[in-house]
């Protein structure tokens, strides 16, 4: 299966409710980014942890990485119907190529008004 | 200050047509990488480009695909005789500089649909 893998597919919660989303890859990495994906749009960056970080906060999100366990959850707080997005995780490999990232499936997020 | 624009929105070919795409990066940035989604499945990397150079096209298939990044210009991406399997959307992303940490800027896509 290939680097980054997001879980659950998918999720349906309630306004106002906290999302949680989880992400494992595979190899050694530099940083993880967590991006959004509306309905046939692009992706929009979200946040950017460094290996050497564990958790960072941007606004509602909270992001947290384990590398021991070569895992990261993204926390939505406090959800709005506007969060509903397809969320990925990306990873950029340490060493050889600087501009391949590689995305996960992604958790397709629903949040009921 | 625009964002990354990729034209056309929409791409209709026959089989064995051409098919070119393009994508203009933010503006001041020099490092352009595509990519392609199908659907309800993440981004798969296929080349990232400099200008007038191709730095990584480990994603691209090794026929029929190209692109290229001129001097002055769009980056384009070219598909040479397209066949079914090749229907995606296609995503360009652009950098400022080059670097590990840089989040890349993406462009709204290019569907390509093979008839």
């Amino acid at each position: 299966s290939q680097q980054g893998e997001e879980d659950p597919q998918a999720l349906s919660i309630q306004e106002g409710e906290n999302a949680t989303m989880n992400c494992s890859y595979k190899t050694s990495i530099n940083n993880l980014q967590w991006y959004r994906q509306n309905s046939g749009r692009g992706l929009v960056h979200l946040i950017l942890i460094r290996s050497n970080e564990r958790e960072k906060h941007s606004g509602r999100l909270r992001v947290t990485l384990d590398t021991s366990k070569k895992s990261s959850s993204l926390l939505i707080t406090a959800s709005r119907a506007a969060d509903t997005a397809s969320y990925f995780c990306a990873t950029a490999r340490g060493g050889g190529s600087q501009g391949n990232l590689i995305f996960g499936k992604g958790t397709k997020l629903s949040v009921k008004p | 200050n625009a964002g990354v624009m990729q034209n056309p929105r929409h791409l209709v070919r026959r089989r064995g047509q051409e098919a070119r795409l393009r994508c203009s990066p933010m503006k001041g940035h020099s490092h352009v990488y595509w990519y392609r989604q199908l659907p309800e499945e993440g981004l798969k990397f296929m080349v990232y480009l400099q200008k007038e150079n191709i730095i990584d096209e480990s994603g691209m298939p090794k026929e029929r695909f190209s692109a290229e990044f001129p001097k002055e210009g769009p980056s384009i991406l070219r598909i040479q005789q397209v066949v079914r399997g090749d229907s995606a959307a296609y995503f360009c992303a652009s950098s400022p500089q080059v670097g590990v940490d840089q989040p890349q800027h993406f462009g709204d896509g290019t569907r390509l649909s093979i008839l």
